[in-house]
């Protein structure tokens, strides 16, 4: 079985500063993990994903996630928002064909 | 042109009507999803195809069933709508490594 748990269900920046969307999970396999943006009223869109390869991954509009096994952690980052970011978050895990999301965090830019 | 299509993308309807939801796409994908989104709870796995002729229940099936006419179409229904059924809905396909899966637009079902 397994699970993923966003630590935070809504986080607030300002334009300019760095975010920080907190994801942990917990797996019985090697799993591999993603992260999607959901902007309103569209589906979702990968960001990026870890598959067991580089624990560094870069994804798309200056997003970024380091897998940590010890910490059983993917961080979701990005050094400096903008107001485009603005959306909601999900982490997802996935092994062995079982995909479970998180609950997602609501993130808020102001400027 | 949107890879994965949904039809229709919002719906009004009463307690005990039957419903169905289209979902087709054109990513020449044999893996087909439908998930049901509730606020605070993320995404949940009502049912997948792995193909034409393999379907299986997900995390939360009781209530709907689903048709893969085709590979290119997953079609999910529910039988007699009730409203803690409202929801937003997504269809999702992946290719048969499931490395990542591409959404719908999704359709949002009120059940009154």
């Amino acid at each position: 079985a397994q699970s993923v748990t966003q630590l935070d269900s809504h986080v607030s920046v300002s334009e300019g500063t760095p975010v920080l969307l907190r994801c942990n999970y917990s797996s019985s396999y090697s799993p591999s993990l993603f992260w999607y943006v959901q902007h309103p009223n569209k589906g979702l869109q990968l960001l990026l994903k870890y598959t067991s390869a580089a624990t560094l991954v870069k994804g798309i509009n200056g997003f970024e996630a380091e897998f940590k096994k010890s910490e059983t952690s993917f961080h979701l980052t990005k050094p400096s928002a903008h107001m485009s970011d603005a959306a909601e978050y999900f982490c997802v895990v996935s092994a062995s064909l079982d995909m479970r999301f998180g609950a997602g965090t609501r993130l808020t830019v102001k400027p | 042109d949107a890879d994965v299509t949904q039809t229709p993308r919002n719906r009004i309807t009463k307690t005990g009507k039957r419903i169905m939801l289209e979902c087709s796409q054109t990513k020449g994908h044999d893996r087909m999803y439908w998930y049901r989104q509730d606020p605070g709870l993320g995404l949940r796995l009502i049912y997948y195809s792995f193909d034409v002729k393999d379907i299986n229940k997900g995390e939360i099936s009781d209530g709907y069933s689903v048709s893969r006419q085709a590979q290119a179409k997953f079609s999910l229904s529910l039988e007699s709508a009730i409203p803690n059924q409202t929801a937003l809905y997504f269809c999702a396909t992946s290719d048969f490594l499931a490395s990542e899966q591409f959404f719908g637009p999704g359709t949002r079902l009120t059940v009154l």
